[in-house]
């Protein structure tokens, strides 16, 4: 069974300071990654998808790393700011499964 | 472009007493899913359909009853409330396709209490 796991739990850091959230899955067979990213009584927003076959995907601040055979990613983010406090979560996807299984999420403050 | 619409956006019932839990999107996608989320436990997956007219249970299903009512709208049913059923709910989709599979694009949530 699939089990993904995030630490830490919670990040505190001031403004302006690069940043990296881990994300580590049991199983290598995945067909792709999500990171996603939750602010408070909101739904989750799609940050960045990495399928098996990549090893990056960047949008602005952001960059998302994959290493399958040793079942890491790596969210780094660039130049904090304390817009980006929020609970940032990973997913993965089994391959020819339909179901994602999400880790737990790592909870984010950028202080100003 | 609204995205995934959930309603209602909270919902309070007694034990016992049943609701439905809409949800629609407009993006065309052919997969739609909800999800639950508690304190420490993370998002489950209660039910999903891979298409119109297809419905698959996922980890948690026990309690609930979905229904893909056409491309657009998936509705999670609770017949018979439980207090163990007081979560955040969330409708989600995506595209999947071939090789292709877009991201997981979520509702708002539905905040229900039973009590």
């Amino acid at each position: 069974k699939q089990e993904v796991t995030q630490i830490p739990a919670a990040l505190s850091v001031p403004e302006g300071e690069n940043l990296v959230l881990n994300c580590s899955f049991t199983d290598s067979a995945i067909y792709n990654l999500q990171w996603f990213r939750q602010d408070p009584g909101k739904g989750l927003t799609s940050l960045l998808l990495i399928q098996s076959s990549q090893r990056e995907q960047t949008s602005g601040r952001l960059n998302a790393s994959l290493d399958k055979s040793s079942g890491r990613s790596t969210l780094y983010i660039a130049a904090s700011q304390p817009g980006d406090s929020a609970t940032y979560l990973c997913a993965v996807r089994q391959g020819g499964s339909e179901k994602l299984v999400f880790g737990k999420g790592t909870k984010l403050t950028v202080n100003p | 472009n609204a995205g995934v619409t959930q309603t209602p956006k909270f919902q309070v019932l007694k034990t016992g007493q049943s609701m439905t839990l809409q949800c629609a999107q407009d993006m065309n996608h052919n997969s739609m899913y909800w999800y639950r989320q508690d304190p420490g436990m993370g998002l489950r997956l209660i039910y999903y359909s891979a298409s119109e007219g297809t419905t698959d249970k996922g980890e948690v299903p026990n309690g609930y009853n979905v229904s893909r009512l056409n491309k657009r709208e998936f509705s999670l049913r609770l017949e018979s409330a439980a207090p163990s059923q007081t979560s955040v709910y969330f409708c989600a989709s995506s595209e999947w396709k071939d090789s292709y599979n877009s991201p997981l694009h979520f509702g708002n949530g539905t905040r229900l209490t039973v009590t």
